[in-house]
């Protein structure tokens, strides 16, 4: 089965901080996704990325930076966290490699998510 | 940029009914992707049902089944033989090949199933 962690469920920061939400996946996914999740506004993309090192901005992309050292990882980062940075946080991996994927091409696969709170 | 819209933010059905979730979007592309995803509570968002555009069939899995109306742009799922476990949020996303394989979601509908 495949497997998407995120480093935290729940995580509480200051204002100001820098934060690091971790995800790592273990099916050789090319493609990663972090979504942010709110009540009444459905999933907004962040950031993804479809290779290593590479990366583009999704519809919401101001405030965040990614990082994508290796393949399996990929690590939303929030430089100077504000209140309204306040949410849930979604990983996803995919992969458009038919022959791989099979029956799931293109299906994302979802972490648990991590709840993130800026006080 | 692609829009995707679930006009019914809540939603209940009695156990073993069947219900309708709406979806409709709007491109201009000829060849697309549509899922419809489910998120239980505190639960993990998992994928329910996929369509490709090009295939005028409405994909099926078990009770779940889609009615896929490529020119009215319309894609609503069905659950049919609703049970207590369907209780979930579910979101309709729309995927544009080589554009990332990124998905662009509804704000969902809250699926209520009561006994």
């Amino acid at each position: 089965d495949v497997k998407v962690t995120q480093s935290s469920r729940y995580l509480v920061k200051r204002t100001g901080e820098k934060v690091f939400l971790e995800c790592v996946q273990d099916m050789d996914h090319e493609n990663m996704f972090w979504y942010r999740q709110d009540p009444g506004l459905g999933l907004r993309l962040i950031y993804f990325s479809y290779d290593v090192k590479m990366k583009e901005k999704g519809d919401i992309p101001e405030g965040y930076s990614v990082s994508r050292e290796k393949k399996e990882r990929f690590s939303l980062i929030l430089e100077s966290a504000s209140t309204n940075q306040t949410s849930m946080y979604l990983c996803a991996s995919s992969t458009s490699r038919f022959g791989l994927a099979g029956a799931n091409y293109n299906e994302q696969f979802f972490g648990p998510g991590t709840r993130l709170t800026v006080l | 940029a692609q829009t995707v819209t679930q006009s019914q933010p809540e939603m209940s059905v009695q156990e073993a009914e069947t219900v309708t979730l709406s979806c409709t979007y709007d491109t201009s592309e000829s060849n697309y992707y549509l899922f419809w995803y489910k998120q239980p509570p505190s639960r993990q968002m998992i994928l329910v049902i996929r369509q490709e555009a090009y295939k005028q069939q409405n994909a099926t899995e078990n009770r779940f089944s889609v009615n896929f109306q490529k020119a009215a742009k319309s894609f609503s799922l069905k659950i049919s033989d609703s049970q207590l476990g369907d209780t979930a949020m579910y979101f309709c996303a729309f995927m544009k090949p080589n554009s990332g394989y990124a998905l662009n979601f509804g704000k969902g509908t809250s699926l209520l199933v009561t006994p």
